[in-house]
């Protein structure tokens, strides 16, 4: 079975500062994919980045890479420069590559200070 | 602009009453998802379809029931036997529902119960 682990229910960071989510996951199957969500107040969810199991390098988008530890079955998120447009929840899915069916975890919500 | 339009944004249902939430997607997207979030909780699958004409039970498809009659449209119904339906509806759309696609949410729908 596959399972996504959040330890993190909340978390503070400096405006301007750099802030880490944590993310493992576990699963026996060597092909899959890991995600990373944004969830404004308003409630959308917005996709912020995407890790292949298979790829050698960390994903990167603009402010936002995934640390991607695949041995130790983790996929942490790093935010640099917090900005005050950062505060959300934020969570971290997994989806097997034969098959779209993601599993979320339980999320992280973090909360940037002017 | 593609995207994912959820409707109602909020909705009341009364005891005994079925409601249905709408989903429609202009992104030619073949799979589409519905998923649950409770309060502080992460998002749990409640029904999916890969493709027009058929879809599978998730999660916690109980007491929910979904049709898909055209590629567009994924509707979901919340009927009198869903005991405990305040939450926060999400649908989702993928490319298909077999690659490794980050999914595309719309914006939700809030039910509560009178």
């Amino acid at each position: 079975a596959q399972k996504i682990t959040q330890t993190q229910p909340g978390m503070f960071v400096q405006e301007k500062e750099a802030v880490t989510l944590d993310c493992t996951y576990d699963t026996s199957d060597p092909s899959y994919g890991l995600f990373w969500y944004k969830q404004p107040s308003s409630g959308e969810m917005i996709f912020l980045i995407y890790q292949g199991s298979y790829d050698q390098q960390n994903a990167t988008e603009g402010r936002y890479s995934l640390n991607f530890q695949k041995a130790r079955k983790s996929a942490n998120l790093v935010i640099s420069a917090s900005q005050l447009g950062d505060s959300a929840m934020y969570f971290c899915a997994m989806t097997l590559y034969n098959f779209n069916k993601f599993y979320f975890g339980s999320g992280t919500k973090l909360n940037v200070k002017p | 602009d593609g995207g994912i339009t959820q409707s109602p944004k909020y909705l009341f249902r009364k005891e005994g009453q079925n409601v249905t939430l709408s989903c429609e997607q202009n992104l030619n997207h073949d799979a589409m998802y519905w998923y649950r979030q409770d309060p502080g909780q992460g998002l749990r699958l409640i029904y999916y379809s890969q493709i027009v004409n058929d879809f599978q039970k998730g999660d916690i498809a109980e007491g929910y029931s979904v049709s898909r009659e055209k590629k567009e449209s994924f509707p979901l119904t919340v009927t009198s036997a869903q005991k405990n339906p305040t939450a926060f509806y999400l649908c989702a759309s993928s490319i298909d529902g077999y690659s490794n696609q980050p999914q595309h949410f719309g914006d939700g729908t809030r039910l509560s119960i009178l």
